[in-house]
């Protein structure tokens, strides 16, 4: 079973389309992120929640959208997509703060990615 | 503000050698966590090793292990006896830690290309 899975792995869009991408976590982690990867291979965080609250919300254009139905799932809709919007999209996740239960090691995991392009 | 420096963009080793990568980070807060990642071909981004700031021991994880220096605020990768397998872009990354669990937000460095040669 894969640990975080997103999907899709690829999508192909034109300008001004609105797409979601979908990440689903079974590690029974409280935390989940978005990471942008863009084609330099820097990778900055975009979002974070922890039990469906949203606490990290880093300078991201409000065409980006996160959405948590329940902590082991955190959505991305992106409104009229631009150029710029292409990268590789990562969900992560993690044992968060104020868990009073299981390890806490700092350590994220990892979706596949979902590579956006925008033509 | 914590950044993340990787100073070397490319390396490459030959097979069953070691080499070693290089990060240093700037920080103002004493309790922190230190982690390597690797991102092979594939994309997916994977664990190599993890280091909390308050432990003075250097982690080691199989053939991979680190260099730390807090005071330095170096936190060096080797990799010994390299194989094929450890062709990969491999990032350093920073997460503040705070009493009661970790923020999450890890911060990245730009990464290091380490090609494994035969």
């Amino acid at each position: 079973d894969t640990a975080v899975s997103q999907t899709p792995k690829y999508l192909v869009t034109q300008m001004g389309n609105d797409k979601s991408i979908k990440c689903e976590q079974n590690l029974g982690h409280d935390t989940m992120y978005w990471y942008k990867q863009d084609s330099k291979k820097f990778l900055k965080i975009m979002f974070s929640y922890n039990n469906k609250e949203l606490i990290i919300n880093e300078t991201v254009p409000n065409r980006f959208s996160p959405k948590s139905p329940d902590k082991a799932h955190l959505n991305l809709h992106i409104n009229s997509l631009e150029l710029g919007d292409s990268a590789v999209y990562f969900c992560a996740s993690s044992q968060g703060p104020g868990t009073s239960g299981g390890v806490r090691t700092g350590e994220l995991f990892f979706g596949e990615g979902s590579r956006l392009t925008v033509l | 503000a914590q950044t993340v420096t990787q100073s070397q963009p490319e390396m490459s080793v030959q097979e069953a050698e070691t080499v070693t990568l290089s990060c240093t980070y700037d920080t103002s807060e004493s309790n922190y966590y230190l982690f390597w990642y690797k991102q092979p071909p594939s994309r997916q981004m994977i664990l190599v090793i993890r280091q909390e700031a308050y432990k003075q021991q250097n982690a080691t994880e199989n053939r991979f292990s680190v260099n730390f220096q807090k005071a330095a605020k170096s936190f060096s990768l080797k990799i010994s006896d390299s194989q094929l397998g450890d062709t990969a872009m491999y990032f350093c990354a920073f997460m503040k830690w705070n009493y009661g669990g970790s923020q999450g937000n890890l911060i990245f460095g730009k990464g290091t290309k380490l090609s494994v040669k035969p």
